[in-house]
């Protein structure tokens, strides 16, 4: 079966820090891998997804970067954190043809505080 | 992308049923009606999705209406497990990205 890990769960960084997320996948091969951000009491917002290794798109501007450097492997960064950054970060993988993502599933998300 | 309309909370007992209701008024003819749920402090979960006709799986069924510019997710019996925030989620055919709104955050109570 199909898991879904991300590390770590909590993270409690100071403003202008580096960051690292993350996310593996495993019982599956060429996997969309997608990075959502969820600000305290707001919807869910896509940050990145990506459908093959080297293969990044961004959905919105910021600080923030991701990186596929293996297949199942989807790295959120950041070289500076800002306040703004603080929020649950999750990471999803999706399975189906390749055009059309019809069921997407997520990891356990970390909880991110920039202080 | 077309847009949906949810109520923001919808109140219901235990072992009711429960009609969340979604609105989409500019979907176009390839889009897939989709629903999740997300429970407090985990990520979301998939629930059920549709084109045209009704569906029914292990966790809800899903009423399209006719015209498609409306559907309603259906809970037979609601859970305290139930509670959560439920996104209903437009996605075109040759797209691969969910785009999230704001949901209908269900309280079930005892």
């Amino acid at each position: 079966s199909q898991t879904i890990h991300q590390w770590p769960a909590t993270l409690v960084q100071p403003v202008g820090s580096p960051l690292s997320l993350e996310c593996t996948v495993e019982g599956t091969s060429n996997p969309n891998l997608y990075w959502y951000r969820q600000a305290a009491g707001r919807g869910l917002q896509l940050l990145f997804y990506s459908v093959g290794i080297g293969q990044i798109s961004s959905e919105v501007p910021q600080n923030l970067s991701a990186s596929r450097p293996q297949d199942r492997q989807f790295i959120l960064s950041s070289k500076k954190l800002l306040l703004s950054d603080s929020g649950f970060y999750l990471c999803a993988w999706c399975t189906g043809r390749r055009e059309y993502c019809y069921e997407q599933y997520f990891g356990p998300g970390t909880r991110l505080t920039v202080t | 992308d077309a847009k949906t309309t949810q109520p923001n909370s919808m109140e219901s007992n235990e072992e009711e049923p429960v009609h969340l209701p979604c609105n989409h008024s500019t979907i176009s003819g390839t889009d897939y009606i989709h629903w999740y749920r997300q429970l407090p402090s985990q990520g979301p979960e998939y629930v059920i999705h549709g084109l045209t006709s009704n569906v029914n799986n292990r966790m809800a069924s899903l009423a399209i209406a006719e015209d498609r510019k409306s559907s309603t997710l259906i809970l037979h019996r609601a859970t305290l497990r139930d509670a959560a925030v439920y996104y209903c989620i437009l996605t075109p055919y040759n797209t691969d990205k969910l785009i999230f709104g704001t949901g209908t955050r269900l309280q079930v109570f005892p």
